[in-house]
């Protein structure tokens, strides 16, 4: 089946740290999504990247649609506790056609940032 | 109220038996999903339907069953509840121009 690689797994940084992480899949992605998801709670959309190279921000958050709509990067700057949850990237792959329904997540990235 | 929402919040259930877990929203939303969440695993996508009465298996359908006969409710089913089907499961809507929303999830504990 289709599969989204995340990395990386986990990340113990201190509190005003930068952060990043990344997305790659063997297949060509038409949209790229970024959610986050807290304890007990369904995941939120963070930022949509629809274009290829495109390159978004979202406060202190910027993800970026890679050129060869395999992959994805998410940072995140001068991180403060509130960031800390689990970060997953996600997306609709051309391989089914682009299906909108066809909607595959990676396994996240847990971030802890300790104050 | 508006939004997405998920009953029960808390299953547990024996081996064996049927359980059916609730969806519901209230957008209007053509697609919907459901996923389960384990440890190790991330989200992984049970089934989807991009409209009422069309479904589609995702990548782990196996002991699932799903129904829209209506666009607001997706009901997933599990028809002989195992312990491997013990999980977290979310459902998820989607608009044609919107991206998915979350609901609160269920915890499903099979014994």
């Amino acid at each position: 089946g289709q599969q989204l690689n995340q990395s990386p797994q986990s990340m113990f940084i201190q509190e005003g740290e930068d952060v990043s992480m990344n997305c790659t899949s063997s297949s060509i992605f038409n949209t790229w999504l970024w959610y986050k998801q807290e304890p007990g709670e369904g995941p939120v959309l963070l930022i949509a990247l629809y274009k290829a190279g495109e390159l978004t921000s979202n406060g202190r958050l910027t993800a970026q649609f890679g050129i060869t709509r395999k992959d994805s990067f998410l940072n995140i700057s001068a991180s403060i506790p509130s960031d800390v949850g689990i970060y997953f990237c996600a997306g609709h792959s051309l391989n089914y056609g682009g299906s909108q329904g066809n909607l595959i997540f990676g396994k996240g990235t847990k971030l802890s940032v300790k104050p | 109220d508006a939004g997405i929402t998920q009953s029960p919040r808390y299953k547990i259930t024996e081996t064996g038996r049927q359980v059916t877990l609730m969806c519901h929203q209230t957008w209007s939303h053509s697609y919907m999903f459901w996923y389960r969440q384990d440890l190790g695993h991330g989200l992984r996508l049970i089934y989807y339907s991009a409209a009422a009465d069309i479904t589609d298996k995702g990548e782990v359908p196996d002991g699932y069953v799903v129904s829209r006969s209506k666009t607001e409710n997706f009901p997933l089913t599990l028809e002989s509840a195992t312990r491997s089907q013990t999980s977290v499961y979310f459902c998820a809507s989607k608009g044609q121009n919107t991206e998915a929303f979350f609901g609160q999830g269920t915890r499903l504990t099979v014994v």
